[in-house]
C-alpha cells in the first residue's frame, strides 16, 4: 500500500547546525514527492517539489532535498539553521493514479536560538 | 487569487452540537480535499473531490461526518453529533493537476474544539 514515513518525529538543533529530515515512500506508480512546512499557528506552505528530472530539488528559503530513486527516499536538508525554521515539516506524496496527496505524519523541528 | 479560504477559523462548541465548516478552493481548481491534523494521528485526509463529485471518502471517520461540494466554490464538512475526539485543526485544500500542478494549496484551516 502507499505511504509516506518520516523518520523523526521531533529534532532539535542549535543555529547554523545542520539539518536534514528523512522521508520514505512507499509507491508503485510515477512519483511526485512534496516537502510542505507548517510555521506555529498557520497553515501549510509548499516548500519545494519533485517532478522529474533533476533529483535535487531546491526550494524556497535555503531548503533542498534529494530524490534517491533506489531508496525510495526524498530527504530533505538545510546546511546551516535559523531560529526562523522552527515549524513542523511535511513530507506529501501525489498518488497519480487517485489525483491525491498523502502525507507523512511530520516533523516538529526546534531551532535553540 | 485569494487563495482557499475556511470558515471559520475557531470554533467552540459543546458535545451533541452540529459543527459546520466551510471552504472556497481556489478558482478554477477541480481537485478539493478535506484533512485533519491532530497531535496523535498527523494529517489524515477525510475526503476529496473531483468536479464537485466524492471521490473517496474513505478517510471520514464515521457516520456523524459528512461532507458536501454543491459548486465548484463552495464545499463544507458537517459533524453531527460532534464529540470531544472530534477536536482538531480541519484543513481544507485544492489542485488542479490537469495543468500539471499536483501539488495541493491549503487553506487557514478551522480549530475546532469540543467540549
Amino acid at each position: 500500500a502507499q505511504s509516506v514515513s518520516q523518520h523523526n518525529h521531533h529534532v532539535i538543533l542549535s543555529e547554523a547546525a545542520s539539518l536534514e529530515l528523512g522521508c520514505n515512500y512507499s509507491y508503485g506508480g510515477t512519483v511526485n514527492l512534496f516537502w510542505y512546512v507548517q510555521y506555529p499557528g498557520q497553515h501549510l506552505q509548499l516548500l519545494l517539489k519533485y517532478f522529474s528530472g533533476d533529483p535535487l530539488v531546491k526550494g524556497i528559503k535555503g531548503f533542498e532535498a534529494e530524490f534517491i530513486k533506489s531508496k525510495f527516499s526524498f530527504n530533505l536538508r538545510k546546511p546551516s539553521v535559523q531560529w526562523s525554521d522552527t515549524a513542523e515539516y511535511f513530507c506529501a506524496l501525489y498518488l497519480n493514479r487517485d489525483d491525491k496527496i498523502i502525507f507523512g505524519k511530520g516533523t516538529r523541528l526546534h531551532i535553540l536560538p | 487569487d485569494a487563495g482557499v479560504i475556511q470558515s471559520p477559523r475557531h470554533e467552540v462548541t459543546e458535545m451533541g452540537q452540529e459543527v459546520t465548516l466551510r471552504c472556497k478552493p481556489i478558482s478554477g481548481h477541480d481537485y478539493l480535499f478535506w484533512y485533519r491534523q491532530t497531535m496523535m494521528r498527523g494529517l489524515e485526509l477525510l475526503i476529496y473531490f473531483n468536479n464537485n463529485v466524492p471521490i473517496d471518502d474513505s478517510g471520514m471517520p464515521e457516520d456523524r461526518f459528512s461532507a458536501k461540494m454543491p459548486n465548484a466554490s463552495f464545499s463544507t464538512l458537517k459533524i453531527q453529533p460532534s464529540e470531544p475526539r472530534d477536536s482538531a485543526v480541519y484543513f481544507c485544500a485544492s489542485s488542479d493537476p490537469g495543468q500539471g500542478n499536483t501539488e495541493a494549496f491549503f487553506g487557514q484551516g478551522t480549530r475546532l474544539t469540543v467540549v
